[in-house]
């Protein structure tokens, strides 16, 4: 099966702030990756997909980068509807495995 | 408006059985591979089970396998997970998905909740 190591687990930062949130694959998943979005009490919604493709309607501060086993999330600068939990997903193969989530929170 | 909704969560005794389902609406359902994704009360989120979308592939977690069966009606639209032999530790809300290859999940259902308790 192939993990995915998610960090920071949870972050504190200020609106404008740069964030940057990292996800390692056990092995190389090519560019089977997605990023969602979870608010609480509300279902999941993707960011990007293929590593790096913005989901149409998400703001373009957005992005995604990497390919193999390194990839990453970057929220170019923080707003107060950001504030929520992040998790990587891995399509790579079966099982399909998220990471352990990035809960971003207001410093 | 592409849409899913799944039904069919709520309270059961350990060792008891719940089917969940998924309408799905909006798209073309036999075309598309489905899955269920579950959440425990302030956990990550797990994957389930998937399901190809003409229904001749399945797909488990080793945490449910042997336990919860996947499966899917395309003249109904609707996607299924029986589960069997519930323990406590799958109390959850589960989600269905809807699987585009390349590129995942795009389309998420509110959820149901499951609560297995005596």
């Amino acid at each position: 099966d192939i993990q995915m190591t998610q960090s920071p687990s949870s972050l504190s930062a200020s609106v404008g702030d740069r964030v940057t949130i990292t996800c390692r694959a056990s092995q190389g998943i090519r560019n089977d990756l997605g990023w969602y979005q979870q608010k609480p009490g509300k279902a999941p919604k993707r960011l990007i997909y293929a590593a790096s493709s913005l989901q149409s309607g998400v703001p373009s501060k957005f992005s995604g980068s990497g390919s193999g086993t390194e990839f990453t999330l970057t929220i170019s600068s923080l707003q107060p509807e950001d504030f929520a939990t992040y998790y990587c997903l891995q399509h790579n193969s079966y099982p399909l495995t998220f990471g352990g989530g990035t809960k971003v929170e207001i410093k | 408006e592409v849409q899913l909704l799944e039904s069919g969560g709520g309270l059961v005794q350990p060792g008891g059985s719940l089917r969940l389902s998924c309408a799905a609406s909006g798209f073309t359902f036999n075309n598309y591979a489905m899955s269920w994704v579950r959440q425990a009360p302030g956990k990550g989120l797990e994957w389930v089970s998937a399901i190809s979308g003409s229904g001749g592939s399945t797909y488990y977690a080793d945490s449910v396998r042997g336990r919860f069966t996947i499966s899917r009606d395309n003249s109904k639209n609707t996607l299924y997970l029986q589960m069997n032999s519930l323990r406590a530790e799958d109390t959850a809300i589960f989600y269905c998905a809807k699987f585009v290859p390349g590129s995942a999940f795009d389309i998420w259902g509110q959820g149901t909740m499951v609560t297995v308790s005596s």
